[in-house]
């Protein structure tokens, strides 16, 4: 499709489970972003890629956390070890490169995947 | 540190009338400003946004947004509200001179257009 696409939609686990979250961006945007949204809350900045680096990794809340871009397209968040509390929709953003790679051009938001930790 | 401020968890108006949803920003230098809107069971949607030049800036459906630097506010607005603008609604800041490409998102506000 010519979207963000976001696997899986719906994601239940068990505490302590490993759990793996698939971004598949537009193609042709060399920025990807993961955003966590807790109810009520705006979305919170998780980790940036450009290409296939982690350009800005800020946002991870622990080293439980970590994601891949391994070719510079899709991505993937590797939630280990997981917790009640990282019960949220997990989104995913991609852009392109614009302005002269001054990034001023809007995010692409999926329609997310939503972990609840039993 | 960026973070951006939406007073308002939720705006009420009449359809026809004009809407305002409020938010303003705290960050150094010149701010991007970017406002999104999100329908229940979809994707965030981008709506405008302002990077330089005019402080009036127009998007998508009919939405607009004044940036006003002195008061470090960036309000969406709408002359004449409809049924379907029913959403939630982000703002979001991002520093340039920092270098950092994220955007930091509001708490959001719940627009309600009554019919």
């Amino acid at each position: 499709g010519a979207g963000v696409s976001q696997t899986p939609s719906n994601k239940v686990t068990e505490k302590g489970k490993y759990v793996e979250l698939r971004c598949d961006p537009i193609s042709g945007h060399t920025a990807l972003y993961w955003y966590r949204q807790s109810l009520g809350q705006g979305p919170e900045f998780l980790i940036y890629f450009q290409g296939t680096g982690a350009a800005d990794d800020s946002g991870l809340p622990n080293d439980r956390f970590f994601a891949v871009r391994p070719e510079g397209s899709v991505s993937t968040l590797k939630i280990q070890r997981t917790e009640r509390g990282d019960s949220a929709m997990y989104l995913c953003a991609s852009s392109s490169s614009t302005s002269g790679g001054a990034g001023t051009g809007e995010l692409f938001f999926g329609e997310g995947s939503r972990l609840t930790v039993l | 540190a960026q973070s951006v401020a939406q007073p308002e968890d939720q705006v009420n108006v009449a359809e026809g009338n004009p809407l305002t949803v409020k938010c303003t920003y705290s960050v150094s230098g010149n701010p991007y400003l970017f406002w999104y809107v999100q329908y229940p069971n979809r994707g965030l949607q981008f709506l405008l946004k302002y990077i330089t030049g005019d402080n009036l800036v127009k998007g998508s459906y009919g939405f607009e947004a004044e940036f006003n630097k002195s008061q470090t506010s960036f309000h969406l607005k709408k002359p004449s509200a409809l049924v379907s603008d029913s959403a939630l609604y982000f703002c979001a800041v991002r520093a340039p001179h920092t270098g950092r490409r994220a955007l930091t998102f509001g708490s959001g506000t719940r627009l309600q257009v009554q019919p």
